[in-house]
């Protein structure tokens, strides 16, 4: 069974829009991390949430954890075309767990 | 900024061969792990390896694939027999702790492995 399923699984918007993706998760976990994968490069990770956190800032993004809905949302404010790109959660459920990955989100941002 | 390095960046090769496919980890990191993301697709445990012992691997890491971190710097995955199936883009990682401590993992940009 998938770990984590981000939804829309492609969204396209606006240059200056709200970006606002989801992501549920199956099991408890210690954290949930999104990462942004450029076409046919690497993944970069973008911002970690720990279980007994409920929000966090970085920059233009602002993530979301809701542990009872199992669930967390990502939100890329005032996007640009840049922003361009494939973003997956992930999640490491013990101490000692590798992160297992959801199938991702394209989001397309228009000029 | 520290990078995880891999090479080669595109590798072509006949079913049945054996390819490695290589990573320099960033060097004060002891977590690594081999992930891989068919196209289009969802990215893909591979194996985790810490200590110099594989820590975890799933189904897909069966006996034709192995790792290795031989001098202390670089980190490989042996594929032995390679199949069409074995096609995808492998992407290696390091992080300084493990996920579960609340580490990110840093990502190399990949090896794009063909079987023809």
């Amino acid at each position: 069974s998938q770990q984590g399923e981000e939804d829309p699984q492609a969204l396209s918007i606006q240059e200056g829009e709200n970006a606002t993706m989801n992501c549920s998760y199956k099991t408890s976990i210690n954290n949930l991390q999104w990462y942004r994968q450029n076409s046919g490069r690497g993944l970069v990770h973008l911002i970690l949430i720990r279980s007994n956190e409920r929000e966090k800032h970085s920059g233009r993004l602002r993530v979301t954890l809701d542990t009872s809905k199992k669930s967390s949302s990502l939100l890329i404010t005032a996007s640009r075309a840049a922003d361009t790109a494939s973003y997956f959660c992930a999640t490491a459920t013990g101490a000692n767990s590798k992160l297992t990955f959801g199938k991702g989100i394209t989001l397309s941002v228009r000029p | 900024e520290p990078e995880v390095t891999q090479t080669p960046s595109h590798q072509v090769t006949q079913m049945g061969q054996e390819v490695i496919l290589r990573c320099v980890p960033i060097s004060n990191h002891l977590y690594f792990y081999w992930y891989r993301q068919i196209l289009g697709q969802k990215v893909e445990f591979l194996v985790s390896f810490y200590n110099n012992e594989i820590s975890e691997k799933s189904e897909i890491f069966d006996d034709q694939f192995s790792v290795e971190r031989p001098d202390g710097s670089n980190f490989t995955l042996k594929i032995r027999s390679t199949k069409l199936e074995d096609s995808a883009m492998y992407f290696c990682a390091s992080s300084l702790l493990s996920a579960g401590n609340d580490y990110g993992y840093t990502f190399g940009s990949g090896t794009r492995l063909t079987v023809v």
